[in-house]
């Protein structure tokens, strides 16, 4: 199993809404990442957890929380957005987080912010 | 740090046409490359990977790419393009042994008509 799969597929929620996205993956990978992308741009790194530990935060407002319950989830509570926050957030994981190892996408979660 | 440069932001093409789009990167040390494909809608595919051997490396649907390391570059092409390859298409790169967080080029968006 190659997957990582993320649900919902879409969301839309006013600024004053609290909503989650979660990711899953089964191949035992010990590095999750959480990235934003615009259409058409390349995704911009959000959040790094290595092996369950929040490693690396790419200076993300605090309206985005991520959380990594286990080994295989990873969620991001999303409070407070703003419009400009709608895009696709994507999980991504890979087996490590050094060495040759290449990154397994999910298919995203399309959220809009009205 | 490193950083990926992808030439073409647009291309157009008939089917049949053959492709090649340029990936040049900035780092002297060893690297590992990656290209990824983004179908309208639909989530990034990892289309080949270059990590170490031969330089020549052959991908899913009929992809290649070349790693010229005295150019820093990791071309991709194609021999004859289908409408169906009509996507976004990311060149990323990471450094071997250092940043496992892959850097991403900011894509190029081929369109081929029927």
């Amino acid at each position: 199993d190659t997957e990582v799969t993320q649900t919902p597929k879409h969301l839309v929620m006013g600024m004053t809404n609290k909503k989650s996205l979660k990711c899953e993956q089964h191949m035992g990978h010990r590095a999750m990442y959480w990235y934003k992308q615009k259409a058409k741009k390349p995704p911009e790194l959000m959040f790094v957890y290595s092996y369950e530990k929040l490693s690396i935060n790419e200076s993300v407002p605090s309206r985005f929380s991520p959380e990594c319950p286990n080994s295989s989830l990873l969620n991001l509570h999303l409070h407070a957005l703003q419009p400009e926050d709608s895009a696709l957030y994507l999980c991504a994981s890979s087996h490590k987080t050094s060495g040759t190892y290449e990154q397994y996408f999910g298919p995203g979660t399309r959220l809009t912010v009205t | 740090a490193q950083s990926v440069s992808q030439h073409n932001h647009h291309v157009i093409l008939s089917e049949a046409a053959s492709l090649e789009l340029g990936c040049n990167y900035s780092y002297g040390g060893t690297v590992n490359l990656f290209w990824y494909v983004q179908y309208p809608g639909q989530h990034l595919q990892l289309l080949l990977k270059y990590f170490s051997g031969d330089p020549l490396v052959k991908g899913i649907k009929g992809f290649e790419a070349e790693f010229i390391k005295s150019k820093f570059s990791f071309n991709l092409r194609k021999p004859s393009v289908q409408w169906s390859d009509t996507a976004e298409y990311f060149c990323a790169v990471n450094v071997s042994g250092g940043s496992y967080i892959p850097t991403f080029g900011r894509g190029t968006s081929l369109i081929v008509h029927p």
